[in-house]
């Protein structure tokens, strides 16, 4: 069973139109919601962590949201340097540390 | 910036050989972990590690795989007879003991032939 999952798989915007990521996760108790950028061949690049639904991040053109259900990336008239997968995570209380993945959704941005 | 550093960058080896994969956590991180991706799924947890000791395990990280923290400043993932399907991206991770997210290295990516 998939505790997250994110959509869409994959989202090509015009440089400039702004869009949103999602990611819904149905740990019981949630310890923390993470997001990270991946670009090709390298490691996951922390972006943010959020605790508590109604919480909201932002840096530079991104702005996480969670809800009790799902959270979303917001993503403001993004560039071409914005192109990479964002990856969605969960932490699930009581259950220990491990982070749990979904797979991603993949952002092309077409200048 | 600190940041975890993972050597090699890439490896290739038979299968059946012993692999090493080593990590330098962030130096004031507690926590490490090791984490896996398969080209084109997703980043699965193998082993997180506290205190010198193991504090979680996934049902992948089976006797082929055992970690280490050597000295004060590098944590290692030995994987003892490698397989075909151990062909993966590695990261590794490190976390402050007072924060929930942790950061990851640029990973290594093994290949066994």
């Amino acid at each position: 069973e998939d505790q997250v999952t994110q959509s869409p798989e994959a989202l090509r915007l015009q440089e400039g139109e702004s869009s949103s990521l999602n990611c819904s996760y149905t740990v019981s108790g949630l310890r923390g919601l993470f997001w990270y950028r991946q670009d090709p061949g390298k490691g996951p690049e922390f972006l943010f962590t959020l605790y508590s639904a109604g919480e909201e991040k932002e840096k530079e053109r991104l702005k996480a949201t969670l809800t009790k259900k799902e959270s979303f990336l917001h993503i403001t008239a993004p560039k071409p340097e914005d192109s990479a997968t964002y990856l969605c995570a969960v932490k699930e209380r009581g259950t220990g540390n491990q982070f749990y993945f979904g797979t991603g959704t993949s952002l092309t941005v077409i200048p | 910036e600190p940041e975890v550093t993972q050597t090699p960058s890439h490896q290739v080896t038979q299968m059946g050989q012993e692999v090493i994969l080593r990590c330098v956590p962030i130096s004031n991180h507690l926590y490490f972990y090791w984490y896996r991706q398969i080209l084109g799924q997703k980043v699965e947890f193998l082993v997180s590690f506290y205190n010198n000791e193991i504090s979680e395990k996934s049902e992948i990280f089976d006797d082929q795989f055992s970690v280490e923290r050597p000295d004060g400043s590098n944590f290692t993932l030995k994987i003892r007879s490698t397989k075909l399907e151990d062909s993966a991206m590695y990261f590794c991770a490190s976390r402050e003991t007072s924060l929930e997210e942790a950061f990851f290295g640029q990973g290594t990516r093994l290949t066994v032939v």
